[in-house]
């Protein structure tokens, strides 16, 4: 069993520049969802996706968008950039069903704004 | 607005002794409740999840418990080891909802 991956490990980058973070879900998993972690903080729910559909959004401005992918990995795209946009971002995979989310979350990409 | 309180931030113990990391939240209606670990910088590993019909869930030296209609969880370590030194995060999943909202977790330190 594959589990979840995510690329790059580490990104900086200028304010006002686009990011685009990837993300493959646990092998047999439909959904993902990405997060946000800041420094000392719990991570903060950016949106899910589900059969390659957005399935919920957190409070983040349009500037953070995502895709889905046939064969359900991921893409988070962020649009000009700013400082505060520095965190660890999260992906994590699942299997949707009512009731029951288990998510099992990938490494993480670390992005530095500057 | 569902709001996750973790106690205490955190927590520095000497190798062998048991331990309790607390958590609650303001809203019942969840669907179930995860205990995570997180090394520094890393990403999350799942510990264990408890569904919102049960009271506990074991694994190992770990034990989870539910208490829904109080609005807490605690995660209980036996015999705790200098590998076990890690953030514990607790989330729930949200009734009629795709997220998970986190608290901001218990840094713990277990001395040798």
């Amino acid at each position: 069993e594959t589990g979840v991956t995510q690329s790059p490990t580490h990104l900086i980058k200028t304010r006002g520049q686009q990011v685009t973070l990837r993300c493959s879900s646990q092998s047999g998993h439909n959904t993902v969802s990405w997060y946000q972690q800041a420094l000392g903080q719990g991570p903060q729910f950016i949106f899910q996706y589900y059969r390659e559909e957005e399935n919920g959004r957190g409070n983040f401005p349009p500037r953070f968008s995502g895709l889905q992918f046939p064969n359900y990995s991921s893409e988070l795209n962020v649009n000009a950039l700013e400082l505060d946009d520095s965190a660890l971002y999260l992906c994590a995979s699942s299997s949707l069903k009512a009731g029951a989310n288990e998510q099992y979350f990938g490494p993480g990409t670390r992005l530095t704004v500057t | 607005k569902q709001e996750v309180t973790q106690i205490p931030a955190a927590l520095s113990v000497p190798e062998g002794e048991n331990l309790v990391l607390n958590c609650s939240f303001t809203d019942s209606a969840i669907y179930n409740l995860q205990w995570f670990r997180q090394d520094p910088g890393k990403g999350l590993t799942s510990l264990l999840l408890i569904q919102s019909s049960q009271r506990e869930q074991t694994s190992g030296r770990l034990n989870a418990s539910l208490d829904k209609s109080s609005g807490r969880s605690t995660l209980y370590i036996a015999a705790s080891q200098p590998g076990d030194s890690a953030t514990y995060l607790c989330a729930v999943h949200q009734g009629g909802s795709e997220k998970l909202v986190f608290g901001k977790g218990t840094k713990l330190t277990v001395n040798p």
